[in-house]
Order: C-alpha cells, then structure tokens, then sequence
C-alpha cells in the first residue's frame, strides 16, 4: 500500500527554523518526484517545488524560490521541506505528495503554525 | 507563472450536470496533455480525480470526465450527488519541472 506520512504538526515563533518531512513507502521511491503544496487557511493549493529524489533534482515555483529548501533522502525515502526563518504568512497546512503525470499520493498534511 | 483561472464557485441541484473550465495559456494547458483536477473536502486531504486531461484513476466514478480544448480544459461532473460538494482544483504542467494548481471552484449541491 502507497503511504506518505508527514511529521506531525508545528507551532513556531517567527525567525526559527523548521524542517518538515514526508516518508514514503509501499512504492519504489526514487520512481517518483515528491511535490511540496501549500494551503494557506480558507485558501487554495500553491505548488511549491519539487525534488526528484534519484538524484534530489529540485524546481520550485518562482513564489517560492529562495523561500524554503526542499531536499530528500533516498536512502530512507524520505523528503523535506525546510525554512530557515519562518514568518507569520508561513502559517499554513503543507501536503506532500508523489507525482509523475499527476499527484496520486498525498501526506496527510502537516500544520505549521507561526506566531509569537 | 501565474494560477490557472477558474470560477470561484458554481452550484446545481442534485442529479444535474456541471462543468468547471480551468483556463490557462499556450506555455501550460496548451502545451502539454498533464491536466490533473484534484477534489477536495473541508479539513480533508486533496484526492486525485482526473489526470493527463481525460483519464480516470481507479475507484473514481465515471459521472467525472475530463477535457480539454485549446488553452482550457473542464471537469464535468453527471448525475451530481451530495457528496460531490466539495472545492475543486485544477493543476497543469508548465514545463521545466513546473507545475501551477488553478484558483479551486467551490461546488455547491443546492
């Protein structure tokens, strides 16, 4: 069975760094890109980026480039997204989800909150 | 890069069709046949409906097709049902390894 499990949710103050992750299993994972999608409340989905996780060849949206990092471990199927200083507007549900021609697996989303 | 266009919402009564378009430009859905449409619940996880334009995953019920003409493509839903109320969104590739998700279109089941 295809899973991505995301860790879990995140309350942080603004100007700490985060990284979240997104396991996957039941599939081979280098197969697949992992793509990051942002839902900021009562919003719509935001592509973020994506990593190929063979050789963790990374793209990100032009919105979101120079904003967060994303990496991945494919030793332990394993991808990130990472911020090295999170601001209030980071605040959102993250979703990691697999992809090829389209995104047929998604995490359970993980919570970031950001407040002070 | 700029979102795909869709309506922000539309509404009918159960056992009716509706069509949501998700128009974009030559550099995207015109280009390329990677049109995904992705349902989605309140609080719930986003879950795939459509790929490559027209395809059906499996477990998807055959009242949802795509297509696409030109720089547009649709998501037509038959026989609407209560469950099908939910927000919808449409996702193209862009090429270079990009992809844009489109505004979503709140459904509504009167």
């Amino acid at each position: 069975e295809v899973q991505l499990v995301q860790s879990g949710a995140e309350v942080q103050k603004p100007g700490q760094s985060l990284k979240i992750s997104c396991k996957g299993s039941g599939y081979t994972f280098t197969g697949y890109f992992i793509a990051w999608v942002r839902q900021m409340p009562g919003k719509g989905l935001e592509w973020m980026g994506l990593i190929y996780p063979g050789d963790s060849d990374t793209k990100y949206s032009p919105s979101f480039q120079g904003q967060v990092t994303i990496s991945a471990d494919k030793y332990i199927s394993t991808a990130y997204l990472q911020w090295s200083s999170l601001k209030a507007s980071d605040t959102a549900m993250y979703y990691c989800a697999r992809g090829r021609q389209a995104l047929d697996y998604w995490g359970q989303g993980t919570l970031v909150t950001v407040s002070s | 890069q700029s979102a795909l266009t869709q309506p922000a919402s539309v509404s009918a009564s159960p056992g009716q069709s509706i069509t949501i378009s998700c128009t974009g430009t030559s550099s995207d859905i015109g280009n390329y046949n990677l049109v995904s449409w992705y349902q989605q619940h309140p609080g719930k996880v986003p879950n795939l409906m459509i790929y490559e334009g027209t395809k059906r995953p499996s477990g998807i019920s055959n009242r949802f097709s795509g297509s696409k003409s030109g720089n547009t493509a649709s998501l037509t839903i038959s026989g609407l049902q209560a469950e099908d109320e939910a927000d919808y969104y449409c996702c193209s590739y862009a090429g270079s390894s990009t992809w844009v998700f489109g505004g979503g279109t709140k459904l509504t089941v009167l």
